[in-house]
């Protein structure tokens, strides 16, 4: 298995560029997430999805948007980029229901994007 | 609402050296505990985690953690680091079927030769 997949993995933008970071996973998994990592900051919640047509904002939605047309896809969009959104992007999806959910996230190598 | 507090931003330790990596949490509900590694210019990966049962857990490379409910704390230790272990770590709580998980702002451990 692949696992969680995140393309592209490095990405130079100029500011007011749009772009999409893809994330796909192979795991059947119904919930899926991005976030975002800046320096000694951890990690921020930016969308997250509970299954295919359902997305909800985390923390820090503004500026990006996603949609989720089927399970094994979440990509994020940038709009207008900004100097702001220079970070490092991480998809995450997790199973969920029954015995077997642990609530363990298994996360993409992630998405370095620095917007100038 | 759950919070995650890591005590410590950074943790330098000499080679074949005792840690202990701190973690405090807070939540109205039940939750899970996780500690996550973070090698340089890599994803995320699980160290390991507490769901229910015995309150000392043992992850991988010799890592293991206590869960203290009435300190609500998870700290994680390792009784001898190696140079290998140089990475940033991740307090983690969740829900079971719930949406999101909540992140501590890591800690950086820094083995030293």
């Amino acid at each position: 298995n692949a696992g969680v997949t995140q393309t592209p993995k490095f990405r130079i933008l100029k500011i007011g560029q749009s772009m999409t970071l893809q994330c796909a996973q192979d795991m059947n998994h119904n919930y899926m997430y991005w976030y975002r990592q800046d320096p000694g900051m951890g990690l921020k919640l930016i969308y997250y999805s509970v299954g295919a047509g359902i997305t909800d904002k985390g923390e820090v939605p503004n500026g990006y948007n996603v949609s989720r047309s089927t399970t094994e896809d979440f990509p994020l969009r940038l709009e207008l980029a900004a100097p702001s959104q220079t970070s490092v992007y991480f998809c995450a999806s997790r199973s969920t229901g029954g015995e077997a959910t642990t609530g363990e996230l298994f996360f993409g190598e992630g998405s370095r994007l620095t917007v100038l | 609402a759950q919070s995650v507090t890591q005590l410590d931003s950074q943790v330098p330790v000499f080679e074949e050296a005792p840690v202990e990596l701190r973690c405090n949490y807070s939540s109205s509900v039940s939750v899970y505990l996780f500690w996550y590694v973070q090698y340089p210019n890599q994803g995320l990966q699980l160290l390991l985690k507490y769901l229910s049962g015995s309150t000392l857990v043992k992850g991988i490379n010799g890592f293991e953690a206590e869960f203290n409910k009435s300190q609500t704390s998870f700290h994680l230790r390792k009784p001898s680091v190696h140079i290998s272990d140089t990475a940033e770590y991740f307090c983690a709580v969740g829900l079971i079927n719930a949406g999101k998980s909540t992140f501590g702002d890591g800690t950086t451990l820094t083995v030293k030769p």
